[in-house]
């Protein structure tokens, strides 16, 4: 069946640390993943996406980039805020699946000042 | 303007009680879902209806039923509520891209 795996949490870094989330899936076709993100008290927010093997998805300072020989997404950020503390999500999705969203258990992220 | 918004925000009842929560969506997509958030942050979907059509229907008991009058609203009735109910069930819209616009969540308690 489709899957997603998450590191645990909650991780706790310093700000301006180094920040790695990793992500392993597994999956019978093609599919596209997604990173999202949840501030306390919000929906979630797409983050960033990849389509298709060795893309890299961007955006705020965040990347990750779509391995198909390790079957990873893991998502990375040189220098993290306060402001980044959050529950992030990675994500798969199938498109003759009647776009379903398979979601990994998510990791708490707390930065400290 | 909200570009997904679900109401109520918060919603404390009886088990044995009978309860709906709304959603509507202003970004003309044409896809909608449901998906369940438990106390582990775990979310899990429930329902997904494009243009008004069922298409994912989970194994969710059948005390929940989704409704979608027009391809902007999605609702979720609750039937004979259980303790077991308890979570934050959130609506979302997209294009079957996998880009999905999330509600702030509905936060069902169950006594």
């Amino acid at each position: 069946g489709n899957s997603v795996t998450q590191m645990e949490g909650p991780v706790t870094l310093s700000e301006e640390a180094f920040l790695t989330i990793n992500c392993t899936y597994t999956a019978t076709g093609y599919p596209s993943l997604f990173w999202y993100v949840q501030y306390p008290g919000e929906g979630l927010q797409l983050l960033l996406k990849a389509t298709k093997a060795d893309d890299k998805g961007s955006n705020k300072g965040f990347e990750a980039t779509y391995r198909k020989e390790t079957t990873s997404f893991h998502l990375e950020k040189g220098s993290v805020q306060v402001s980044d503390s959050a529950v992030y999500f990675c994500a798969l999705m199938i498109y003759n699946q009647g776009g379903k969203l398979i979601f990994g258990q998510g990791t708490e992220l707390s930065v400290k000042p | 303007d909200t570009a997904v918004s679900q109401t109520p925000k918060y919603l404390v009842t009886q088990m044995g009680n009978d309860k709906s929560i709304k959603c509507e969506q202003n970004l003309g997509h044409d896809t909608m879902y449901w998906y369940k958030q438990d106390s582990k942050k775990f979310l899990k979907i429930m329902f997904s209806y494009n243009n008004k059509e069922l298409i994912i229907n989970e194994t969710v008991p059948n005390r929940f039923s989704p409704k979608s009058p027009d391809k902007a609203h999605l609702n979720l009735h609750i039937n004979s509520l259980e303790l077991g109910d308890s979570a934050v069930y959130f609506c979302a819209s997209g294009l079957n891209t996998g880009e999905l616009f999330f509600g702030e969540g509905s936060r069902l308690t169950v006594l």
